[in-house]
């Protein structure tokens, strides 16, 4: 089975702190993901990565980077953390290089994020 | 991506077949049906998804009309951890996002 961890459930973070976010995953999945969750807005995609040090913006990239260095690993990160970054986050990947349809994700288990 | 309308919200029997519908007139041909479930506070999962023939897994079966505008997904025996919200995607898979919208909320009871 397709294995995708974050590396904090539950995270407490103050404003203007600087947030890392880490999955990995051990499937060798090419692509990988990061979205975020909140009440009547669904998921939404922050990044995107296609390869190691090859990333996309998705729809919501401000205030957010990420770092993939390794194939496996896949970063996200808040330079400076706000109230409005509350959220849950959701690291997801895929095998196939965007083939039609066979792009299914997988998803961790979320990291909850509360920015006080 | 096409999208796609389903109920907000259904019950079903502990045991019994749990039949979500999803509607997606405006697909595309090359436009694949995907089901994820979220169960609380944890991150979607993958279920199945289709093209035009019906498809079984350990999970659940998928069955997309003739004309390809809607689909059904089935839980043969629902079990308690069954509840869940359960999203159904159209997605042509190289679009490298899923769009999830609000999905079903299915309630198994005891």
């Amino acid at each position: 089975d397709v294995k995708v961890t974050q590396s904090s459930r539950y995270l407490v973070k103050r404003t203007g702190e600087k947030v890392f976010l880490e999955c990995v995953q051990d499937m060798d999945h090419e692509n990988m993901f990061w979205y975020r969750q909140d009440p009547g807005l669904g998921l939404r995609l922050i990044y995107f990565s296609y390869d190691v040090k090859m990333k996309e913006k998705g729809d919501i990239p401000e205030g957010y980077s990420v770092s993939r260095e390794k194939k496996e690993r896949f970063s996200l990160i808040l330079e400076s953390a706000s109230t409005n970054q509350t959220s849950m986050y959701l690291c997801a990947s895929s095998l196939s290089p965007g083939a039609i349809g066979t792009d299914t994700q997988y998803f961790g288990p979320g990291t909850r994020l509360t920015v006080l | 991506d096409a999208k796609t309308t389903q109920p907000t919200s259904m019950d079903c029997a502990e045991g019994r077949a749990a039949n979500l519908p999803c509607n997606h007139s405006t697909i595309s041909g090359n436009e694949y049906v995907y089901w994820y479930r979220q169960i609380h506070s944890q991150g979607p999962q993958y279920i199945i998804h289709g093209l035009k023939n019906n498809e079984t897994n350990e999970m659940a079966s998928l069955i997309i009309t003739e004309d390809r505008k809607s689909s059904t997904l089935i839980l043969p025996h629902a079990t308690l951890r069954d509840t869940a919200v359960y999203y159904c995607i159209v997605s042509t898979g190289s679009a490298r996002q899923l769009t999830f919208g609000s999905g079903t909320q299915l309630t198994v009871l005891p």
